[in-house]
């Protein structure tokens, strides 16, 4: 069965604890996989694409990273205004298009 | 702004009324979406547009119906709906097939049904 699974599902920090969100996934076909952050009561908000095992990605305190079975995304000492919900989606191709499958997101909180 | 807006954000209905939803995007893209987010669920496809043609409809009830008048505007009408359909709607929109940022989403609109 096609799944991904984001853990924790929640995450409490303290600032500047560095720790990493877990997106593991059974999907074939993989064409990409995509973290998106998400702040309440708006939508996701495109952070990375990986496409391959072995790519990285970095945005200020964010590094994304990816193998066959799941991806990372690592924070480095975390700021309050990090704390959001962060989505992980896997585009897989299905006959001639694509198809994303969502993870239910791991909510982070990063406290002062 | 994302690029991609979506009109009300709130939306409180009872279950005999009629509501749309509005989502535009400027963005050139002719892919549009709609998806359900419920706590603590992954994002559900309801429909997708391509090319102002519906190409999928995920087994969505009939009390939801799509409309994509041109490639920048999409609609979802609303009639009779239950409880459990209270959720975050989301519209999407990227090119046919993807792109290196997947979707750009709106902000969404928040449904309460009483």
């Amino acid at each position: 069965e096609d799944q991904v699974t984001q853990s924790p599902e929640a995450l409490r920090l303290q600032e500047g604890e560095s720790s990493s969100l877990n997106c593991s996934y059974t999907v074939s076909g993989l064409r990409g996989l995509f973290w998106y952050r998400q702040d309440p009561g708006k939508g996701p908000e495109f952070l990375f694409t990986l496409y391959s095992a072995g790519e990285e990605k970095e945005k200020e305190r964010l590094k994304a990273t990816l193998t066959k079975k799941e991806s990372f995304l690592h924070i480095t000492a975390p700021k309050p205004e990090d704390s959001a919900t962060y989505l992980c989606a896997v585009q897989a191709q299905r006959g001639t298009g694509n198809q994303f499958y969502f993870g239910t997101g791991t909510s982070l909180t990063v406290i002062p | 702004e994302t690029g991609v807006t979506q009109t009300p954000r709130h939306l409180v209905m009872g279950m005999t009324n009629k509501k749309s939803l509005k989502c535009e995007q400027h963005l050139g893209h002719n892919a549009m979406y709609w998806y359900k987010q419920s706590a603590k669920k992954p994002l559900e496809l309801m429909f997708v547009y391509s090319l102002e043609e519906r190409v999928e409809n995920n087994s969505v009830p009939s009390r939801f119906s799509p409309e994509c008048p041109n490639s920048s505007h999409l609609f979802l009408h609303l009639h009779t709906l239950q409880p459990e359909d209270s959720a975050l709607y989301l519209c999407a929109s990227s090119s046919p097939g993807g792109s290196n940022y997947g979707y750009t989403f709106g902000s969404g609109t928040r449904l309460t049904v009483v």
